[in-house]
Order: structure tokens, then sequence, then C-alpha cells
């Protein structure tokens, strides 16, 4: 059964840099088909999808955070991370990585981490 | 961006019930939607894509039509365990985009 888990810091100053790792488990994030991507979800706007990486690193970023957000996978440590700089009380959300695909969409969740940005 | 909408945004409705929840795109999007659930303080789970096809495991009260700009999802018969809220996503073209919510809650 793949598992996802997010992990980092919960609370991170204006300005500062929001670094995140989702951790796979049950499956590798080299299989072929399957991007990997972060969602967050504020009460005010919602369910936004952040960006992805796919299988063979490609990337694919929501214009409205392209100039602050990437998104990288380590193949060796079977996890991929997410770094949004520059944050603001507005990046303050629930952060979740998911798996993707065309074939089957969104078909696996983490269980989600809380940021919060406040100084 | 394409946009997504629901209606309605809440219902309330009664055990045994059948629910339809209504999803519309801004634009053609053929059938690159998925329907999710949300339940308080968890993550969605995803219960059906490409418009109509269940993820393993979602039991068969659910079901997904639709294509194009227009979708439904349909809940058979609520169960006391389908309280939730309930979002789409397109994912026929970059940046992914979810439905605001529909919430279902008991009468």
């Amino acid at each position: 059964q793949l598992q996802l888990q997010e992990s980092g810091p919960g609370l991170v100053k204006p300005s500062e840099t929001l670094s995140l790792t989702c951790t796979v488990s049950g499956g590798s994030i080299s299989g072929a088909i399957y991007f990997w991507a972060w969602i967050r979800q504020t009460p005010g706007k919602g369910l936004e999808w952040i960006g992805s990486i796919s299988y063979n690193g490609n990337t694919h970023y929501n214009p409205s955070l392209q100039s602050r957000v990437t998104i990288s996978a380590d193949t060796s440590k079977n996890h991929f991370s997410l770094k949004l700089t520059s944050v603001t009380a507005t990046d303050t959300a629930f952060y979740y990585c998911a798996r993707q695909s065309v074939t089957y969409g969104t078909d696996y969740w983490g269980q989600g981490t809380l940021v919060t940005v406040s100084s | 961006d394409i946009q997504m909408t629901q209606s309605p945004s809440s219902l309330s409705a009664s055990v045994g019930d059948r629910v339809i929840i209504t999803c519309r795109a801004s634009q053609d999007i053929t059938n690159y939607l998925a329907w999710f659930q949300q339940k308080p303080g968890k993550a969605p789970k995803s219960l059906i894509y490409a418009a109509s096809t269940l993820q393993s495991g979602v039991p068969s009260k659910f079901s997904g039509s639709g294509s194009g700009t227009d979708f439904t999802l349909t809940i058979s018969s609520l169960q006391p365990e389908d309280f939730a809220t309930y979002y789409c996503q397109q994912y026929k073209s970059y940046p992914f985009t979810f439905g605001p919510g529909t919430k279902v809650d008991i009468k």
C-alpha cells in the first residue's frame, strides 16, 4: 500500500523559506506515468495545486506561485520536496503531498501538515 | 486557468437519500475530472477519476458521470459515513484546479 508522509517545520517566519519533504513508502517515485505533487488548503482559498515533479524530473508549477516555488526529488531517498520562498501570512495552510497521473488522477494523499507563517 | 464551480455549495440530507452534486468546468476538459471526499481534520480521499471510474475500494454507491464541461457525483443512498465535503478537480491542463466544495450534512 502506497503511503506518503509530509515532514518539516510547522512554523515559518515571514519572508523566510518554507521547506517540506514528502517521504514515499510502498512504491518508488521513479515509476513511469506518475508525478508527485504538492497541494495546499486554506479556509479562504480552498484546495490549491502548487505544482508537481514527474518521474523524469520535469516540473510544472502553478503560475500564481511559480516565482517562489521549487519542487525537487531525491530518488535515492524516495522522497520529494517543496520550497516556497518569501512567505507571508497568506501562505499559512495545510500542505499535502500526493501522487498524480493522467491515468488515475490524484489517487494517494499524505495526511497533510499545517504550516503557519508568523513571527 | 480552468475555473471549476460546484453546486450546491452545501446541502442537508437524510440517511438513505440520493444525493447529486454537480461540477462545471469553464472549458472542455473531456473526462479529466476527479472527485474527492474530505472529512474534518483528514486529507481528501480519492473517489472517482476519469469522470466515472471508481478508485479501488470505493463503494459502488458512489458514481460519476459527465464529459466536456458538466459533471455529476451521485451518492445513491446516503449513509452516516458519507457526511463530508466533496470536491471536484480537473487534470486536463495545468494548473490543475479544484472546485470550491460541496458540504453534505445531516438534515
